[in-house]
């Protein structure tokens, strides 16, 4: 069972480079979420999915953009990396219904522009 | 949103209990309670989840006060593997998002 997996693990980007953060569960979770972290810091919420289609803003969208064009896939896009946005980046996944399950976590990729 | 108060950090020895303590003075009815936590260079794990009622699991217990203004998470006996960030976070029925603050740091002493 993979769970959430994220790809790739490690990345270095020029500033003004473009790249796309993929992120896959296999558990047929409809919601789906994006976090950064910064050193020493707790997550933030950058953009979230409640299903296939539909996708909405978190705390710190700005200079990300995401798609959901199926269950599974929730790509984050950046377009124009700025060295503000050097962090740790996790994607997480979970089943909502009437009640509450636990969010779960990928691996996370690190990311550093240069 | 909903926001938690939790102390920036703490020290528990090895195999005793730790009170992991988390303040959520605005907690609508419709919030849950949940606790994760971050060992270093992984991504965040779920501990333990509730809304009024005490919770026990393998891993933990959570307390909940009974305004729902606060609780505790509770690891029975301490080790070495339990030192990580601990999150309490709240989330809302009607809403699709979490927020996570900056958590407690346990450090576990042998």
């Amino acid at each position: 069972n993979a769970g959430v997996t994220q790809t790739p693990k490690f990345r270095i980007l020029k500033i003004g480079q473009s790249m796309t953060l993929q992120c896959a569960q296999d558990m047929n979770h409809n919601y789906m979420y994006w976090y950064r972290q910064d050193p020493g810091m707790g997550l933030k919420l950058i953009y979230y999915s409640v299903g296939a289609g539909i996708t909405d803003k978190g705390e710190v969208p700005n200079g990300y953009n995401v798609s959901r064009s199926t269950t599974e896939d929730f790509p984050l896009r950046l377009e124009l990396a700025a060295p503000s946005q050097t962090s740790v980046y996790f994607c997480a996944s979970s089943y909502r219904d009437r009640g509450h399950q636990p969010q779960h976590f990928g691996d996370g990729t690190r990311l550093s522009i240069l | 949103d909903a926001k938690t108060t939790q102390p920036n950090s703490m020290e528990s020895n090895e195999e005793e209990p730790v009170h992991l303590p988390c303040n959520h003075s605005t907690i609508s009815g419709t919030d849950y309670i949940h606790w994760y936590r971050q060992l270093p260079s992984q991504g965040p794990e779920y501990v333990i989840h509730g809304l009024t009622s005490n919770v026990n699991n393998r891993m933990a217990s959570l307390a909940i006060a009974e305004d729902r203004k606060s609780s505790t998470l509770i690891l029975h006996r301490a080790t070495l593997r339990d030192a990580a960030v601990y999150y309490c976070i709240l989330t809302n029925t009607n809403a699709g998002k979490s927020t996570f603050g900056d958590g407690t740091t346990l450090t576990v002493k042998p």
